[in-house]
């Protein structure tokens, strides 16, 4: 089963509130990454877990947030939405890293902050 | 920087025709190249990978060969079907050392019955 699933597939949010958005994998991988992606735009790498290290992007440093329970959970979290928040998030996860190692997309959560 | 270039759509086809979608990159150093296609409501899955130069990937009937000479990726397909009908997006992966795919644009493909 090389499933991804994330929840919700939907979410309305306020501005200057928070956002938790969840994922899951069953295939024992080590890593877990999240994207956002907006229309017309490629998708952007946010932060990766390697097993229990996160790793997070310059630009998105402040912005999101992340914590790893479990090898199968991950969740992104935003403090307090604003409108530029609004887009579609990929939660993926590989066996590995480095680049080389396909990574498994879930479906996305889209994310509409008003 | 590590960047990717790829056919900017839509791109829409008559089934049986063939398809190119064009892929350049940028890199100073060895990395793997990918293609994942994303159909309506999914998140982007792998179509083919290959890690070396001058080799060739294929399935399901596409095909793409890493030339290093031209740092391309070109996407073909001899006959597209309706159900090809996706967004096609060229990855660069491990690129300058980096654990991030970089991903193009995407080229939305609809191909009509």
């Amino acid at each position: 089963d090389t499933t991804v699933k994330q929840n919700p597939r939907y979410k309305l949010a306020r501005v200057g509130k928070p956002v938790n958005l969840i994922c899951s994998q069953t295939m024992n991988h080590d890593t877990m990454y999240w994207y956002q992606k907006k229309p017309n735009q490629a998708p952007k790498l946010l932060l990766f877990y390697y097993d229990k290290i996160l790793n997070r992007e310059a630009d998105t440093f402040e912005k999101f947030q992340s914590s790893r329970p479990n090898n199968s959970f991950c969740s992104l979290y935003i403090g307090s939405a604003g409108l530029e928040y609004s887009a579609m998030y990929l939660c993926a996860s590989s066996r590995g890293g480095a680049g080389q190692d396909t990574q498994y997309f879930g479906p996305g959560t889209r994310l509409l902050v008003l | 920087g590590d960047s990717v270039t790829q056919t900017k759509g839509p791109v829409t086809l008559s089934e049986g025709t063939s398809l190119t979608v064009n892929c350049s990159y940028e890199t100073k150093q060895y990395p793997t190249l990918f293609w994942y296609v994303q159909y309506p409501g999914e998140g982007p899955q792998l179509l083919f990978k290959v890690p070396k130069a001058n080799e060739k990937g294929s399935n399901r009937g596409f095909e793409a060969t890493y030339d290093k000479g031209t740092t391309s990726f070109h996407l073909q397909k001899a006959s597209v079907q309706e159900s090809d009908s996706a967004v096609y997006y060229c990855v660069l992966g491990g690129a300058s050392g980096s654990w991030q795919l970089i991903f193009g644009s995407g080229t939305q493909l609809t191909v009509m019955p």
